[in-house]
């Protein structure tokens, strides 16, 4: 079966660093996606990564290992308004998106 | 302002009835698919369509029906509710050329089914 693990909730506290890690089991692999959803909200788009390493934008960067079915999302200098739920998707063979569970990142002040 | 709208944003069903979900984009995306969340669950796909008079099932369809005439529009039905359809149902699109091929999504509508 296909499978995206992602922690269910992380702390951290304002500027400071967090990392979000994301394994994934997949027919096919066709690209890995972060996304961003506040509650209450729709998820919006962070990243895209199909090929093995780092790519910043901004105060956020998505790395990948595709060798290692892995990847993380790194959120630098935290603010309040990055409280949120933090959603890995992977692209299959089919090109459908599996989603994992999310995982809701609390910031402390 | 571009983008995808859906309606209603909530509602409250009895078990049994019917109910359309509607949903509309004016970014002339080729792709367009339907979504639930539910707690502690990733987002699963219901239906999808890769471009107007096309559609397909995705991980749950069961339950659930799509029609796709136009570009613009991706109305889900569900034919007789039950409980189960109690979840968020999120509503997106994707231009279906590009690499990336992002997917962009509506507000959500929150149905209950009692």
């Amino acid at each position: 079966g296909q499978n995206i693990d992602q922690p269910t909730e992380m702390t951290a506290t304002e500027g400071a660093i967090v990392q979000i890690n994301c394994t994934y089991q997949t027919s096919g692999f066709n690209g890995l996606f972060w996304y961003q959803q506040h509650a209450g909200e729709a998820p919006t788009f962070l990243s895209y990564n199909v090929l093995d390493g780092l790519e910043e934008k901004g105060r956020f960067s998505s790395f990948l290992s595709r060798s290692k079915g892995y990847s993380y999302l790194l959120l630098k200098e935290l603010q309040m308004k990055d409280s949120a739920s933090y959603l890995c998707a992977v692209r299959d063979s089919n090109y459908q998106l599996i989603w994992g569970a999310g995982t809701k990142l609390i910031i402390k002040p | 302002i571009a983008g995808i709208t859906q309606a209603p944003t909530s509602q409250i069903l009895a078990a049994g009835r019917r109910m359309t979900l509607r949903c509309t984009q004016d970014m002339r995306h080729n792709a367009m698919y339907w979504y639930r969340q539910d707690l502690g669950l990733g987002l699963r796909l219901i239906h999808y369509s890769n471009t107007a008079g096309t559609t397909g099932k995705g991980e749950v369809p069961d339950g659930y029906s799509v029609s796709r005439a136009n570009t613009d529009d991706f109305p889900l039905t569900l034919a007789s509710a039950v409980p189960s359809q109690t979840s968020v149902y999120f509503c997106a699109s994707s231009s279906g050329t590009s690499e990336t091929d992002t997917q962009y999504f509506g507000p959500g509508t929150r149905l209950t089914v009692l």
